[in-house]
């Protein structure tokens, strides 16, 4: 079945550290691939999304590349801030039966020190 | 503004009690969702709806029932039949049910059982 797997956590990096956080996928057809964010105590809002391969998504200095031939979407960021620790999901959705489903990933969590 | 709200934020329960979480959006989206969150897991669809009056299961929904009497009502009755029911519950939106859509998230119950 569809699967999606993100290196684990916690990543502890210094402000203006670059970062990248590795999500590879499994799936049947052609997903589209989501990054979801989490702050302490709240719930998730989306970060970027890509819907077809080589798109790249990019939002708040975040970037991602859907790659097709290495079932991969990794994030990254050039420099981070002490804001940017959270909890950070990679998702896939794919069409099934009339609506679709989403897979997440179980998370990594960024802690970013001043 | 526009967005998803979840209330209680905390809800502690006895065993063998049934408890509602409510989940009311004005974003005007036709589908709605309950996802629950365990530490260092993602996010498991417990049932989701597509239109009004109607709703179908997801990966986890044994013990669980929803209503969709209205378009920004989606309800989740937690019952005595779940076994684990300690853990955050995050309601979502989309404007739609297709795969490129966008996930709205609301802040999260977190239910306790004692």
């Amino acid at each position: 079945g569809d699967s999606v797997t993100q290196m684990e956590g916690p990543v502890t990096l210094s402000e203006e550290a670059f970062l990248t956080i590795n999500c590879t996928y499994t799936a049947t057809g052609y997903p589209s691939l989501f990054w979801y964010v989490q702050y302490p105590g709240e719930g998730l809002q989306l970060l970027l999304k890509a819907t077809k391969a080589d798109d790249k998504g990019s939002n708040k200095g975040f970037e991602a590349t859907y790659r097709k031939e290495t079932t991969s979407f990794h994030l990254e960021k050039g420099s981070v801030q002490v804001s940017d620790s959270a909890v950070y999901f990679c998702a896939l959705s794919e069409s099934r039966g009339g609506g679709f489903k989403t897979i997440f990933g179980a998370g990594t969590r960024l802690f970013v020190k001043a | 503004d526009g967005g998803i709200t979840q209330s209680p934020k905390y809800l502690f329960r006895k065993e063998g009690q049934n408890v509602t979480l409510s989940c009311e959006q004005n974003l005007n989206h036709d589908a709605m969702y309950w996802y629950r969150q365990d530490p260092g897991q993602g996010l498991r669809l417990i049932y989701y709806s597509q239109i009004v009056n109607d709703f179908q299961k997801g990966d986890i929904a044994e013990g669980y029932s929803v209503s969709r009497e209205k378009k920004e009502s989606f309800p989740l009755t937690v019952t005595s039949a779940q076994k684990n029911p300690t853990a955050f519950y995050l309601c979502a939106s989309s404007i739609g049910a297709i795969s490129t859509d966008t996930q709205y998230f609301g802040p999260g119950t977190r239910l306790t059982v004692l």
